[in-house]
């Protein structure tokens, strides 16, 4: 069955300091796999896209990293703001019929 | 803003009511989705839109009713909703049906009584 496992389900740091969310998936075949940010309120919004040949990608703060072998994917988050305080939602678009399997999100709550 | 805008952004509706959701999108795209997000559920895809054709519905009830009358507007009707209709309804476009980044509106939260 093709799942996308998230992991915290949430998460609370102090502003300035880093984390890192953790992404399990078992699709196949696999196409890609992309990571949004979700502001209270709002959609979702596109951070990375990695396909099966790209370890790692890069945005700005945000590091993402594929592990194809594993079927595993983390998003670190650098030297974090008040601002980074949002849901994380882990999306793996399977090959052929690209189908796109959510995962259920981490929310990461950054105080000051 | 995404380019992709939806409205109303908030809804309460009666069991018996009727009420219409709409989607915009400012893009140029061909493709659009609606999609179902509940409390601590992934999202769920229900309808996909290809050059104003439904090509997917994933067994939605028949009480969600999709029209989509052009590439840039998308409506979701609602007829007789249950209170576990309740969720965040998101509207999403991309440039095909493919595997191309999708451009997500804000949602509508709906709440059923």
């Amino acid at each position: 069955k093709n799942q996308v496992e998230q992991s915290p389900q949430s998460l609370i740091i102090l502003e300035g300091k880093n984390c890192t969310l953790q992404c399990n998936y078992t699709v196949s075949p696999f196409s890609n796999l992309r990571w949004y940010k979700q502001d209270t309120g709002r959609g979702p919004v596109s951070l990375t896209i990695m396909t099966f040949s790209e370890n790692t990608k890069s945005n700005g703060r945000y590091t993402a990293t594929l592990d194809a072998d594993t079927k595993q994917s983390s998003l670190h988050i650098t030297a974090s703001q008040l601002s980074d305080s949002a849901s994380y939602i882990c999306v793996v678009v399977s090959g052929g019929y690209n189908k796109l399997i959510f995962g259920a999100g981490t929310r990461l709550a950054v105080h000051p | 803003e995404t380019g992709v805008t939806q409205t109303p952004r908030h809804l309460v509706m009666g069991m018996t009511n009727k009420k219409s959701l709409k989607c915009e999108q400012h893009l140029g795209h061909n493709a659009m989705y609606w999609y179902k997000q509940s409390a601590k559920k992934p999202l769920e895809l229900m309808f996909v839109y290809n050059f104003k054709e439904q090509t997917e519905n994933n067994s939605v009830p028949s009480r969600f009713s999709p029209e989509c009358p052009n590439s840039s507007h998308l409506f979701l009707h609602l007829h007789t909703l249950q209170p576990e209709d309740s969720a965040l309804y998101l509207c999403a476009s991309s440039q095909g049906s493919g595997p191309e980044t999708q451009y997500f509106g804000p949602g509508t939260r709906l709440l059923v009584l």
